[in-house]
Order: C-alpha cells, then structure tokens, then sequence
C-alpha cells in the first residue's frame, strides 16, 4: 500500500463548479500536511497547509481528518486557470527530508 | 518567485554518456534536494542535502551521486547514462528554521528532463 493515496482522476468540471479532492496517508503518527500544485510539464509549487482545525484561502478549503486519516482539498467557483495537478503531501516525522508525495490528481475546469 | 535554477532544462543523450544537472539557488538555502518524477507519478527523493559537505540518497536508489561544496550549488551526476535513467529530475530547496518541524514548502526548480537514448 502506497504510504500517500489519490484519486488520479481526471477531473472534468464546468468552470464555476465545486470540486473535491481526497488523499489518505497511512502512516498515523504523521505530522504535517500539505497540498502542492503542479502545472503541466512544470515544477510543483505549494499550494497550501492543512491544519489540524481546517484552513481556508479564498477560494479553497483544506481539511484533515486524523481519526480517518485523510485529508481534503475544496475549490470552489473553479475558474479555468484551476486546471492542474493536485498533490497531497504528508510529512510524517516533521523533517523536510520525509516529506511523501501522492501521485497526484488531475483537474481540468472547462469553458 | 522562487530563485532557484535548473540546467539542462532538456538532454538527450546516448547510453554510456556522463552528464550532470546542474541546480543553483540564491535564497541561502541549507537544505537541498533531489527529486525524480516519471509522467504521472509521484516525486520520489534521490538525494538531499543539509549544508555544505552534507549529502545523503534518499528513499529511490539511484545511480546517481551528489555534491554540495558551496551552499547555492548541488550538481547531480550519472557517470554512465542508461535508458533508465530516463526521467525528469526535480531539484529543490528549503529554509531550515529553527525549532519548527512544520517544514513543508519546498521551492523546485522547472526541472530537467533527461532522455537516454
């Protein structure tokens, strides 16, 4: 079992949709939690931390359920440039060296 | 934006070549990073680096060594390029602050995308 999981996709949406993505992490004692973006052919850039009470940055909200062990990223009213790849980081033991990236998902808002 | 450089953005070589990546960054970084990412999979750690004359391989076993004589430079070197090396090679940095295990944003370069032919 992957030690960070997610949905590939693709997502498809209409521009102004709301869309959400899952990750699970397998490791409990995991720390720290992130979601990067990463454009087409780009570098991954860090999109947001998840903190342990929810967290929200205009129009995206990222939750962590410890109990569950997942964590959740919400865009809402997509807007085209949305479109990319998401990826669910988890730093299990706090040190930046440990830090396990998901696959990612893919999201692409349509006109 | 981040101040951190990758060359060659792109390389394609033959089988048995040497070559090395080239990453530099001016934000005085200590800790320093070596990702390989293939199309639509996740990054995995080859090697990093915590200060100068400090390397270490990551979590993927790879072929490849590193060095870190200056703390804004960490060249990635393949002594004998494979068609399996084939892959984009991601080279990253980070802040160390003191007394804060929430270490999460990484700043990556664009990437260098290796062929081997």
């Amino acid at each position: 079992r992957k030690e960070v999981e997610q949905d590939p996709g693709p997502f498809n949406v209409p521009e102004g949709a709301t869309v959400a993505f899952n990750c699970t992490y397998s490791n409990s004692a995991s720390q720290s939690f992130f979601w990067y973006r990463q454009d087409c052919r780009k570098e991954p850039k860090l999109l947001m931390s998840v903190y342990s009470s929810g967290n929200e940055d205009g129009r995206f909200t990222a939750q962590l359920n410890r109990a569950s062990q997942y964590i959740s990223l919400l865009i809402r009213d997509s807007k085209l440039s949305d479109s990319a790849t998401y990826l669910c980081v988890v730093n299990p033991r706090g040190s930046a060296r440990q830090l396990t990236f998901g696959s990612g998902t893919q999201l692409t808002v349509l006109p | 934006e981040a101040d951190i450089y990758q060359t060659p953005r792109y390389l394609v070589i033959g089988t048995g070549k040497k070559i090395t990546l080239e990453c530099s960054q001016t934000m005085g970084h200590d800790k320093m990073y070596w990702y390989q990412q293939d199309p639509g999979m996740e990054l995995h750690l080859i090697h990093y680096s915590y200060g100068v004359n400090s390397t270490e391989k990551g979590d993927l076993s790879s072929e490849s060594t590193v060095s870190r004589i200056r703390t804004e430079h960490f060249p990635l070197t393949l002594e004998s390029a494979r068609p399996s090396h084939t892959s984009q090679y991601l080279c990253a940095s980070s802040e160390s602050p003191r007394g804060s295990a929430n270490t999460g944003e990484l700043f990556f370069g664009e990437g260098s995308r290796l062929t081997v032919l």
